[in-house]
């Protein structure tokens, strides 16, 4: 099972709301992202989780929360959206061996989920 | 990391070989060349990486210039479901990152034609 699965595939919110987009591995990858890509640009990291643990944020906004709950599971809690945050949400997770990122640690994404704030 | 130069967009025929080209001039000794690919309504897609040498794999070749200055990603035979965005990045390898921090480009749009 080479998959990352994300739920939901597409989401619209209001920007009173609280929602939450999960992402799921079965690879036994230890290190864990969250991307975001508006149209047409390239993805922008926000988070990065090594062996559950929040290891790098993007200074992303306090809205978005990030949450690894096991090693399998990646969640980002949204509350508070604006509309400029509407943009496809990517995760993606890979393998990581001890301290560090070695070169052959690819990353798998999943294909996203895409959040349209009203 | 080094900052990369892709064209934004290139046309090649379904079945010929399609050479993506990829200008890092500030690259240094110690970063890595990815290639990552972004098929329309999924995620990215890992291709090949290398550093010094030329690399090959089931998906593409990657031909690296002797100064590290540039590089080519081949696909020999390109296909419909080749139409992509190709992103090539450039990362520096520390053992003790505290994340595979990938930062991509703007990248070049391809379209394979039949």
């Amino acid at each position: 099972d080479t998959e990352v699965t994300q739920t939901p595939k597409h989401l619209v919110m209001g920007m009173t709301n609280k929602k939450s987009l999960k992402c799921e591995q079965h690879m036994g990858h230890r290190a864990m992202y969250w991307y975001k890509q508006k149209a047409k640009k390239p993805p922008e990291l926000m988070f990065v989780y090594s062996y559950e643990k929040l290891s790098i944020n993007e200074s992303v906004p306090s809205r978005f929360s990030p949450e690894c709950p096991n090693s399998s599971l990646l969640n980002l809690h949204l509350h508070a959206l604006q509309p400029e945050d509407s943009a496809l949400y990517l995760c993606a997770s890979s393998q990581k061996r001890g301290q560090g990122f070695t070169t052959n640690e690819k990353l798998f994404f999943g294909s996203g989920t895409q959040l349209s704030v009203l | 990391d080094a900052k990369t130069t892709q064209p934004p967009s290139m046309d090649c025929a379904e079945g010929r070989a399609a050479n993506l080209p990829c200008n890092h001039s500030t690259i240094s000794g110690n970063e890595y060349v990815y290639w990552y690919r972004q098929i329309h309504s999924q995620g990215p897609q890992y291709i090949i990486h290398g550093l010094k040498n030329n690399e090959t794999n089931e998906m593409a070749s990657l031909i690296i210039t002797e100064d590290r200055k540039s590089s080519t990603l081949i696909l020999p035979h390109a296909t419909l479901r080749d139409t992509a965005v190709y992103y090539c990045i450039v990362r520096v390898w520390t053992p003790r990152a505290a994340g595979n921090k990938l930062t991509f480009g703007g990248g070049t749009r391809v379209l394979v034609k039949p």
